[in-house]
């Protein structure tokens, strides 16, 4: 069964940082390319960064500068590096399976709060 | 950079027909997926390359995309498919993958 499991999540204040990892199972990770969307409360869904199974990484422009996505495939994981952190950051952050588009899995998200 | 536009809401009685579209600059030159997002849960993929229905969706659900507007269309619609419907393309002159900002079906 795919699983996709994210952590790290919790209360940060503005200016500060924080990791997201995501860890995968029931598939071949190292194999497959994956991405980060976040969804603010009561919001829609936002797209953040996309790696493919090589080295290639794209960032939406809202966290492009401030935010560092990875890959370690020994580990089976993928992580988002977030510096700067914003008000505007808050938000349940997922991992997602798959190409640019479309993700055929989703983890079941974490939520990032950044305030005072 | 590209925008894609859906209507907020949607509301139609069981067992008609809902339609939702998604709106943009040529969409029907790209491949757009359709999301469905119930309440506390995380999207899941419905229908990817304008029409390919995903594994255990029904038969009722199908997606067309033309010129400017991708359109979602839920047949006899049932209260179990109230959710927000998202749709998302790849914009690859800007190099940003593209949500819309969801319509949120409400089945009357």
């Amino acid at each position: 069964e795919v699983q996709l499991v994210e952590s790290g999540g919790g209360l940060v204040q503005p200016g500060g940082s924080l990791r997201l990892s995501c860890a995968a199972s029931g598939f071949t990770f190292s194999s497959h390319e994956v991405n980060w969307v976040r969804q603010a409360p009561g919001k829609g869904l936002e797209w953040i960064s996309y790696i493919s199974s090589g080295s290639t990484i794209f960032y939406a422009e809202s966290v492009k500068g401030r935010f560092t996505a990875s890959r370690d495939n020994a580990k089976d994981s993928l992580y988002l590096q977030m510096n700067g952190l914003r008000a505007e950051d808050t938000a349940v952050y997922y991992c997602a399976r798959g190409p640019l588009c479309p993700y055929d899995y989703w983890g079941q998200g974490i939520l990032v709060t950044v305030s005072s | 950079s590209y925008v894609l536009t859906q209507p907020p809401s949607v509301s139609v009685a069981p067992g008609k027909t809902a339609m939702m579209t998604c709106g943009g600059d040529n969409i029907g030159s790209k491949s757009v997926h359709w999301y469905q997002q119930k309440p506390g849960q995380a999207p899941i993929l419905i229908m990817s390359y304008d029409s390919d229905r995903s594994s255990g969706i029904p038969e009722r659900f199908s997606g067309s995309n033309s010129g400017n507007t991708a359109t979602l269309t839920i047949s006899r619609v049932a209260a179990g498919d109230e959710a927000d419907y998202y749709c998302q393309v790849w914009d690859s002159s800007s190099e940003q993958v593209v949500f819309g900002g969801g319509t949120k079906l409400t089945v009357l």
